[in-house]
């Protein structure tokens, strides 16, 4: 199994603020990397694939960038909706998920 | 819009079977433009992804899972299926019906999940 990695597991910010997640692969996924933004009770909802590409009706205050096996997940500005746990997930071979980070006030 | 909606016992005694179904809209089961996968969420294991089926029945699961897991497609229906068996309290989770375009890929649309017990 290709274990993923992200830090940190929690995150404390405010509004306004720019937010960094990282998730590691424990071996190189080239871009097979993807991202989900999940809210208490909900779905994952899918944020970001191929490591850079936004899905469809995701603000653009959403990126993502990184390659191999280091990655990372941006939010430029935060806003109040974006308060949620965030998930990487690989699908370079079967699909593994991230341990989450929750971004918090 | 495609839309998917699972269903499922809710509460299961241990050693039983596990049969959950997953309801397609906006989008059939006979397209060969997706996968249908089954994932679970676990308070100790977080996202797990149990499998995948196609519209062909090619099937393929998670190793650590594939020794209790049957999934198949009904397309009269416009639905696919899980089943797992020999439940037990680990087994305890939400599952999620999701869609993929690929054969391994990211989960474009997701349902809205089920709890599923187990517990005597």
């Amino acid at each position: 199994d290709i274990q993923m990695t992200q830090s940190p597991s929690t995150l404390a910010a405010s509004v306004g603020d720019r937010v960094t997640i990282t998730c590691r692969a424990s071996q190189t996924i080239t871009s097979w990397l993807a991202w989900y933004q999940q809210k208490p009770g909900k779905a994952p909802k899918l944020l970001i694939y191929k490591a850079s590409s936004l899905d469809s009706g995701v603000p653009s205050r959403f990126s993502g960038s990184g390659s191999g096996t280091e990655f990372t997940l941006t939010i430029s500005s935060l806003q109040p909706d974006d308060f949620a746990t965030y998930y990487c997930q690989q699908y370079d071979s079967f699909p593994t998920f991230g341990g989450g980070t929750k971004v918090e006030i | 819009q495609l839309q998917l909606q699972e269903s499922g016992p809710g509460m299961m005694n241990p050693s039983e079977t596990l049969s959950l179904t997953c309801s397609v809209s906006g989008g059939s089961t006979r397209s060969s433009s997706y996968y249908w996968g089954w994932i679970r969420q676990s308070p100790g294991k977080g996202l797990e992804w149990i499998g995948s089926i196609y519209y062909t029945w090619d099937t393929y699961y998670n190793p650590s899972l594939k020794s209790r897991v049957t999934m198949s497609v009904d397309t009269s229906k416009n639905q696919f299926s899980l089943k797992l068996s020999s439940v037990t309290a680990a087994d305890t989770a939400v599952y999620y019906c999701a869609t993929h375009s690929q054969y391994y890929d990211a989960f474009h649309i997701w349902g809205q999940g089920t709890m599923v017990t187990v517990s005597s």
